[in-house]
């Protein structure tokens, strides 16, 4: 079964208005989660990093004010687009970096189903 | 950034062929991932191969790698027509970071 959900599974806005999206690791702790944008028939292109309770790293060209990022805890990350415009219309992605096994194993990353965002 | 690179882009078969994706990167890796995305849709995991591995095999389905030559390639046996999606491979590198490739876009025909 899935490990990793977002919610909402597709949003639309108008323009101007601020949309959150969650990603939570389910039945394991993320030590790292990160966040992901997809363009039309394109790959994932990486846009920040965040550890719980620090600030997110992000990417080169990403702006931090526009998306902003926060990891309340080891289980939940959110991406808020603010002031969304239709340019930033996209597949949003997250993944949770941790071990699914608690009695150890090598940390892997697993991705969430993804966020569409349409901005009107 | 340090995204894998996907050969070919696009790829054509009849149902029944078989099908070959390659998948070059730049940086050392703990492991290196397969996953197949169906049109608008979300991400679907399909293999994992650790860097200390040569080959794994799930079903129709067969990866190789490389570490010398920082490459990877992923064999569809038998293919079907629900197949057809884009295929991804993703490094997890040394450094923790995770980065997708370009994307293969196969399409399988009836």
């Amino acid at each position: 079964g899935a490990v990793v959900s977002q919610h909402p599974s597709r949003v639309i806005c108008k323009s101007g208005t601020s949309v959150k999206i969650e990603c939570r690791s389910l039945d394991f702790q993320a030590t790292t989660m990160f966040w992901y944008r997809q363009f039309p028939k394109q790959s994932l292109m990486l846009m920040a990093t965040s550890n719980e309770g620090s600030k997110a790293t992000y990417e080169q060209g990403v702006e931090k004010d526009k998306f902003l990022i926060n990891h309340a805890s080891l289980t939940l990350s959110t991406l808020t687009v603010t002031s969304a415009h239709p340019e930033d219309s996209s597949f949003y992605i997250c993944s949770a970096r941790g071990q699914l096994d608690p009695r150890g194993g090598q940390e892997t990353q697993y991705f969430g189903p993804g966020t569409r965002l349409l901005v009107l | 950034s340090q995204q894998g690179e996907e050969d070919p882009q696009a790829l054509s078969i009849q149902e029944g062929e078989n099908a070959t994706m390659n998948c070059s990167y730049k940086t050392s890796i703990n492991n290196l991932q397969w996953y197949r995305q169906n049109s608008g849709r979300g991400l679907v995991h399909l293999i994992l191969i650790r860097s200390n591995e040569r080959e794994k095999h799930s079903g129709r389905l067969r990866v190789t790698l490389d570490t010398s030559k920082k490459s990877s390639s992923l064999l569809i046996t038998a293919s079907r027509a629900a197949d057809t999606a884009s295929y991804f491979c993703a490094t997890d590198n040394t450094g923790n970071q995770f980065y997708f490739g370009t994307g293969t876009s196969l399409t399988v025909i009836p």
